[in-house]
């Protein structure tokens, strides 16, 4: 059964950092396309990140240069570093595995956890 | 930046037919996958490859696509069909994942 966990999330002052960790079970990750995915309080989801199975790495607009994605093939772990937070990186932030067969998609999400970037 | 444009909101009574659409240019090319999600739950979903339903979606969910527009209909709305529905997809070159704005569908 495939299941991601997320932990890291919690309070960071603006400037601040944070490490978020996903942890995976039932399938090996760096043998899938992973990303990251946040959805602000009240408001829609939004693309973050993408870490490819050949290491790749790919960014929104908003956190590049800012966030780090990648993984740790021993410890089955996908990371988001996230450095010079801002007030509008509060959200929850979801890890998904993707489907890369055609266009890619999200077909296993975690639960969540959730950032505040306050003062 | 390549974007995804939904309506905000769609209103529709019980029972009858709702349609959420989704335009962007890359749509010829690219597919299109629709998520529903609830207060508090992560997304599911419920339709992918523009127009294929996951199994364990009820057959009241259906998509289709028309040029840059693909469509999310919904017949027969049930009142736990209430939720948020995003359409998502990829640029031109596949590398970026775009999220529509997200439409809130309430049930009467």
């Amino acid at each position: 059964e495939v299941q991601l966990v997320e932990s890291g999330g919690g309070l960071a002052q603006p400037g601040g950092s944070l490490r978020l960790s996903c942890a995976a079970s039932g399938f090996t990750v760096s043998s899938k396309f992973m990303s990251w995915v946040r959805q602000a309080p009240g408001k829609g989801l939004e693309w973050v990140s993408v870490i490819y199975s050949d290491g790749s790495t790919y960014y929104a607009d908003s956190v590049k240069g800012r966030f780090t994605i990648s993984r740790d093939n021993s410890k089955n772990t996908l990371y988001l570093q996230m450095n010079s937070l801002r007030a509008e990186d509060t959200a929850v932030y979801y890890c998904a595995r993707e489907n890369t067969a055609t266009t890619p998609y999200f077909d296993y999400w975690g639960q969540g956890t959730l950032v505040t970037v306050s003062s | 930046s390549y974007e995804l444009t939904q309506p905000p909101s769609v209103s529709v009574s019980l029972g009858q037919m709702a349609r959420i659409t989704c335009s962007g240019e890359a749509l010829p090319k690219k597919y299109a996958y629709w998520y529903q999600q609830k207060p508090g739950q992560f997304p599911v979903l419920v339709i992918y490859k523009d127009r294929e339903r996951p199994s364990g979606i009820p057959e009241r969910f259906s998509g289709s696509s028309s040029g840059t527009i693909v469509t999310l209909t919904i017949s027969g709305v049930q009142a736990e069909d209430e939720a948020d529905y995003y359409c998502l997809s990829a640029d031109s070159s596949g590398t970026y994942r775009v999220f529509g704005g997200g439409t809130k569908l309430t049930v009467l």
